[in-house]
């Protein structure tokens, strides 16, 4: 399958952790990257490769892949956290894949 | 400083063509492992991913849109061309520029452009 899969919304109470999931064969072999989108916005890479986060990204968030599945970990979520994720992968001749999204919100 | 800017008409009707361009600045598309592409998204719906060009003119199609779409390259303009033929109303969209970088684990999109609204209506 090349497809991404995703909840499409999570919700979590401010200050707690809180894990983003994306299931897809894709992952067996290409680690999930994580873009945060704000309506009216650009995505944001917030997770570039394996645990790999770009510069000015706050520590609280981080990213795994294991087997067919990759997460993204906010750790002590804060209200400028709600948005869109969507998590990215590749297939095996590097076609771009992206999944349905999750939104998610900070209570 | 890296910047990605779009520019597109704001209005297309259905069947036309739709030329997006892509300005850039602080990198060069000749630069080894270095691409631009094209995702799109609409309002309450996934970003989708369209075409990619990279810095030895390989190029990369969104198998569901492949015949429509083609992805050219100005190295010396720093500017890339994203074509899309027969447009309809399900393409309303905004459409993002961005570049695909070469994280040493595999690619991913590091800058974006502010995206460019396109609307598809007679």
């Amino acid at each position: 399958s090349s497809e991404l899969t995703q909840d499409p919304a999570v919700s979590v109470a401010l200050g707690q952790t809180v894990r983003i999931t994306c299931q897809g064969d894709s992952l067996t072999h290409y680690s999930a990257r994580w873009y945060q989108k704000r309506p009216g916005q650009a995505p944001v890479v917030v997770i570039s490769g394996e645990n790999n986060r770009p510069s000015g990204i706050p520590d609280r968030f981080s990213g795994s892949t294991s087997g067919n599945t990759g997460s993204l970990t906010i750790t002590g979520a804060q209200a400028a956290d709600e948005a869109d994720y969507f998590c990215n992968s590749r297939d095996i001749s590097g076609i771009p894949l992206f999944g349905g999204g999750t939104k998610l919100t900070v209570l | 400083q890296i910047t990605l800017k779009e520019s597109a008409p704001t209005l297309v009707k259905p069947t036309q063509t739709l030329k997006l361009t892509c300005t850039f600045s602080g990198f060069s598309l000749s630069s080894s492992g270095v691409g631009v592409g094209w995702v799109r998204q609409t309002p309450g719906m996934p970003l989708e991913w369209l075409a990619l060009i990279y810095w030895d003119n390989d190029k990369r199609y969104s198998p569901s849109l492949r015949s429509r779409l083609t992805i050219t390259k100005d190295t010396s303009r720093n500017l890339v061309v994203l074509t899309v033929t027969n447009m309809e109303p399900v393409d309303t969209a905004t459409y993002y520029c961005t570049r695909d970088f070469w994280g040493g684990d595999g690619y991913y999109f590091d800058y974006w452009g502010q995206g460019t609204l396109v609307t598809v209506s007679a």
